[in-house]
């Protein structure tokens, strides 16, 4: 079984502030880790991936995620946040295979 | 570069039409998915084509819902007849992968959003 867990709803930050985005996985075997941001009516864009090396994964737009094996997490983290950052981000897990399980998402709001 | 494009971008309907959704994936892409997104059960993957051939089916819903890709450019995702309860917004996917290797990165369209009355 597979499944990736995102718990918290929403995230709320001031602008300039550090900003965490929490993902923790349960998966059997070594996942793929994804993060995508989804912005009002629009499609999902992709952020970053784990794939294996570097625990530290640096992606789009300024962003990136620690992967930590023991504690099973993938947050994702951005030093100081943007008010153009407001959207839903997701989490996503993938095995050795094309399937994405999804988180149920995180709305990050950024306040100025 | 165009990235995946997916046609109509919203789209009304009675209960009992049918609908059909139209995806082109990114060229020379090899793997499309169709996604559902709804409030209640989040993004679930409907089916998987590789080279053009269903390999995943097991999240289509049930019989009213299929899915060709009939070349490598273009693929339909058809409901009938459409119910209320299919309300959501329908997401196409591509992904370089032409043999379901893991960590591929999936890039998605912009989605159609579908309203059943």
């Amino acid at each position: 079984a597979q499944s990736v867990a995102q718990p918290e709803d929403q995230v709320n930050v001031a602008e300039g502030n550090p900003l965490t985005v929490k993902c923790t996985y349960s998966v059997s075997g070594n996942p793929y880790l994804f993060w995508y941001v989804q912005y009002p009516n629009r499609g999902l864009q992709f952020l970053l991936k784990y794939i294996t090396g570097d625990n530290l994964v640096k992606g789009s737009y300024g962003f990136e995620a620690e992967f930590n094996k023991s504690q099973t997490s993938f947050h994702l983290k951005k030093p100081s946040a943007l008010v153009s950052d407001s959207a839903l981000y997701f989490c996503a897990v993938s095995p050795k295979k094309y399937k994405l399980s999804f988180g149920a998402g995180t709305t990050v709001t950024v306040r100025a | 570069d165009a990235g995946v494009i997916q046609s109509p971008r919203h789209e009304v309907t009675e209960m009992g039409q049918e609908v059909t959704l139209r995806c082109k994936p990114i060229s020379g892409h090899n793997s499309l998915f169709w996604y559902r997104q709804t409030m209640m059960r989040g993004l679930e993957l409907l089916i998987y084509f590789n080279n053009n051939v269903p390999i995943d089916d097991s999240g289509m819903p049930e019989d009213r819902f299929s899915a060709k890709m009939p070349n490598a450019s273009f693929s339909t995702l058809k409901i009938q007849p459409s119910e209320p309860r299919d309300s959501a917004v329908y997401f196409c996917a591509s992904s370089p992968s032409s043999g379901g290797a893991g960590g591929d990165t999936q890039y998605f369209g912009p989605g159609t959003r579908l309203t059943v009355l």
